[in-house]
């Protein structure tokens, strides 16, 4: 079956740390994206990749880093820089051609 | 500027119709889709508009007016599952990316 995995579905972590939230895809599609969604509001662009070795900042980048090494793989670390981590974090991918964006399960990340 | 507008929330009965608004201002357009997001979900792709009219699927039908801005998506025969958030994202030329509105919550009531 293919789709996209998003792992843990919730994670806890103190804060003052770096923590890193996976995303795979076996769906050859070639854009991937990461976002974040906080209650009561819509979806806020992190970062995104349109092609392997490549990435631009979303509207929301300040606090994150990302890579993509691998077409199937697009990891986000959340470091110690980003003020206000708690959040519900979602990663989509697309085919290039522009078609809509198919989402992951979600990560629910808790820092105290 | 890039901004989506759609009400934060909005109720109706089990069996009847509800029309969700979208309005829209992007610099160049490629595209309109509807998502469905259950509570604590990932959100799902129900409709993808990109040329003017109407665009039926089942229950859910989904209109474009370029010229104007605007989209709505129509449920019919609404079911209690049906209660969820919508929302209406817009792709730019730039780059491609999806620019989300904040979500309709619904609400289906008995």
């Amino acid at each position: 079956d293919g789709g996209i995995t998003q792992s843990p579905k919730y994670l806890f972590r103190k804060e003052g740390q770096n923590v890193t939230l996976s995303c795979e895809q076996n769906l050859n599609h070639d854009a991937m994206y990461w976002y974040r969604q906080d209650p009561g509001q819509g979806l806020r662009l992190i970062y995104y990749s349109q092609i392997v070795n490549d990435f631009q900042k979303g509207d929301i980048a300040e606090g994150y880093s990302v890579s993509r090494e691998k077409k199937e793989s697009f990891p986000l670390t959340v470091t110690s820089a980003q003020k206000n981590p708690t959040a519900f974090y979602l990663c989509a991918s697309s085919r290039s051609s522009g078609e809509g964006e198919y989402f992951g399960p979600g990560t629910r990340l808790t820092v105290t | 500027g890039q901004n989506i507008d759609q009400p934060t929330e909005m109720t109706a009965t089990e069996g009847a119709i509800v029309q969700i608004n979208c309005t829209y201002q992007t610099s160049g357009f490629n595209g309109l889709f509807w998502y469905q997001q259950h509570a604590g979900e990932a959100p799902t792709f129900l409709s993808y508009n990109v040329l003017d009219g109407l665009e039926e699927k089942g229950r859910f039908s989904s209109f474009l007016s370029r010229s104007k801005g605007y989209s709505y998506l129509l449920l019919k025969e609404l079911q209690m599952k049906d209660s969820a958030s919508y929302l209406c994202a817009v792709r730019n030329n730039q780059g491609g990316k999806l620019i989300f509105g904040q979500g309709t919550e619904l609400s289906v009531k008995p």
